[in-house]
């Protein structure tokens, strides 16, 4: 099977502006996860869809936002970026949820100037 | 809210010397406990969990509730095991990984 894409693989905006990533994960799996990864901070958990739905949702600002198709494929959306949104971003696949093996993307590198 | 700390940034190893990468959680219930691994220009992907109690590429990690660790070992480190490693734990059901922040291991030859 091929594994999860991500794209755009590099991104470069400046503030004020918004972005859309996307991620299509691997055929059969329902639930997609978004992780933000930064130096300081590590891996981040942002939200994770299942069927169409946000199933759980992190600690970020309202500025970031997610949706998912009915093919599973996800996006992710930061409005008005700051610098301070400057990361990797992960995507991560799973049959069912959390409690399976998720599967991950290799990422989008987004900077923010 | 639930934690997970690894105390090293990096580590530094001889090859064929032990390794021990450290995870530390907090949460009073019983957890999942994961290692994920990243190698060089690779994804992140999973190493090893704790119910699964297997050995993957020589690595085990032993779940120790009273002492809330995890921690991985290897007896003899080999070149390719140079990686960036994450601890991570989730506390059931469809709950989201929490991740900690990263032990970059580094073997020399």
């Amino acid at each position: 099977k091929a594994g999860v894409t991500q794209t755009p693989r590099y991104l470069i905006k400046t503030r004020g502006q918004q972005v859309t990533l996307s991620c299509s994960p691997i055929s059969g799996h329902r639930s997609v996860s978004w992780y933000q990864q930064t130096p300081g901070q590590g891996l981040q958990f942002l939200f994770e869809y299942f069927s169409e739905t946000q199933r759980n949702k992190g600690n970020f600002p309202g500025r970031f936002s997610g949706r998912q198709f009915s093919n599973s494929r996800s996006e992710m959306n930061v409005s008005t970026l700051e610098l301070g949104d400057s990361a990797l971003y992960l995507c991560a696949s799973s049959p069912q949820g959390t409690y399976n093996e998720q599967f991950f993307g290799p990422g989008t590198r987004l900077t923010v100037l | 809210a639930q934690r997970v700390t690894q105390p090293e940034k990096l580590l530094s190893v001889f090859k064929g010397a032990p390794v021990e990468l450290k995870c530390n959680y907090s949460y009073s219930g019983s957890p999942e406990l994961f290692w994920y691994v990243q190698y060089s220009r690779q994804r992140l992907q999973l190493l090893l969990r704790h119910i699964s109690r297997e050995s993957i590429k020589g690595f085990t990690a032993d779940l120790n509730k009273g002492e809330t660790s995890f921690h991985l070992k290897k007896p003899f480190a080999q070149e390719e095991d140079s990686a960036m490693y994450y601890c991570a734990l989730k506390i059931g059901g469809n709950t989201p990984l929490v991740f900690g922040k990263g032990t970059r291991l580094s073997v020399i030859a």
